[in-house]
C-alpha cells in the first residue's frame, strides 16, 4: 500500500511565524503536490514537484514555498504566517511518467493561524 | 487555465439508491479525469478514473461517464449504502501535473 504521512494532523501558530510542513511517501513517486483545502472551494494547487529539487507554481503559490532535497519528502514552508492561511493542508505523491497519473493522498495537516 | 465545475453540492439519496454527480471542465487539452471520495478526517482517496481515449468506465457499483464533445463527465453510484456518505471531488489534468479539482459534492445517503 502507498503511504503518504504528514508530519502533523493539527498545527496552531502565531501570525508572522515561519511555519514548515512536512510530508514524506514511501513508494518512490516523481511527483509530490501540495494542496490547500477550504470549505466550498475544493483542493486548490499550490505547489509541485516532479524531480528532486525541480518545483512548479500551482494556482496559488504566494506566501508559500516549498522544498523537495530528497526524492521522498516535499515541504511547504509558510514564510511568515498570516490569517488567511488557516487552511487544511493536503500533500500528495504520484508515480509520474506519460501513464502513471494516479495521485494518493496523505490524511492532511489543519493549520490554524491566530 | 482549467476551470472545473460540479454539481450539485449537496446530494441526498435513499439507500438502494443511484447517485450521480457530474462534473464539467473547459480545457479540452485535459486527458485524464478522476474521482475521489473524502471521508471524515481523512485525505481524499481515488475511487475511479477515466482517459480522454475512453468514453466509460466500471467498477463494482460504481461507474465513470466521459464527454470530450460536451466536456462533462459524470460518477454514477449504484444500488448506495451508508458507507458511501462522504464527499466526493471530480478533477482535471493534462498529463497530470496540474490537477483542478471540483468543489465537491456531500452525498449523504439516508438507511
Amino acid at each position: 500500500d502507498v503511504k503518504v504521512t504528514q508530519s502533523s494532523r493539527y498545527l496552531v501558530k502565531r501570525t508572522g511565524e515561519k511555519v514548515f510542513l512536512e510530508c514524506v511517501q514511501d513508494m518512490d513517486h516523481e511527483n509530490m503536490f501540495w494542496y490547500r483545502q477550504d470549505p466550498g472551494l475544493g483542493l486548490r494547487l499550490i505547489y509541485f514537484s516532479y524531480d528532486v529539487k525541480m518545483k512548479e507554481k500551482g494556482d496559488i503559490p504566494e506566501g508559500y514555498s516549498v522544498s523537495r532535497e530528497k526524492k521522498e519528502r516535499f515541504s511547504l514552508i509558510l514564510e511568515s504566517a498570516s490569517t488567511n492561511q488557516t487552511s487544511m493542508y493536503l500533500c500528495a505523491s504520484s508515480p509520474g511518467g506519460l501513464a502513471a497519473y494516479e495521485q494518493y493522498f496523505g490524511p492532511g495537516t489543519r493549520l490554524t493561524v491566530t | 487555465g482549467e476551470n472545473v465545475e460540479q454539481h450539485p453540492s449537496t446530494l441526498s439519496v435513499q439507500e438502494g439508491d443511484s447517485a450521480v454527480i457530474k462534473c464539467t471542465y473547459s480545457d479540452s487539452a485535459s486527458n485524464y479525469f478522476p474521482w475521489y471520495k473524502q471521508e471524515l478526517g481523512k485525505g481524499p482517496q481515488l475511487i475511479i478514473d477515466i482517459r480522454s481515449n475512453v468514453g466509460e468506465k466500471k467498477d463494482q457499483r460504481i461507474a465513470v461517464t466521459l464527454n470530450k464533445t460536451a466536456k462533462h463527465f459524470s460518477l454514477h453510484i449504484t444500488e448506495t449504502q451508508p458507507e458511501d456518505s462522504a464527499v466526493y471531488f471530480c478533477a482535471a489534468t493534462n498529463y497530470g501535473q496540474n490537477f483542478v479539482f471540483g468543489p465537491g459534492t456531500r452525498l449523504s445517503v439516508l438507511p
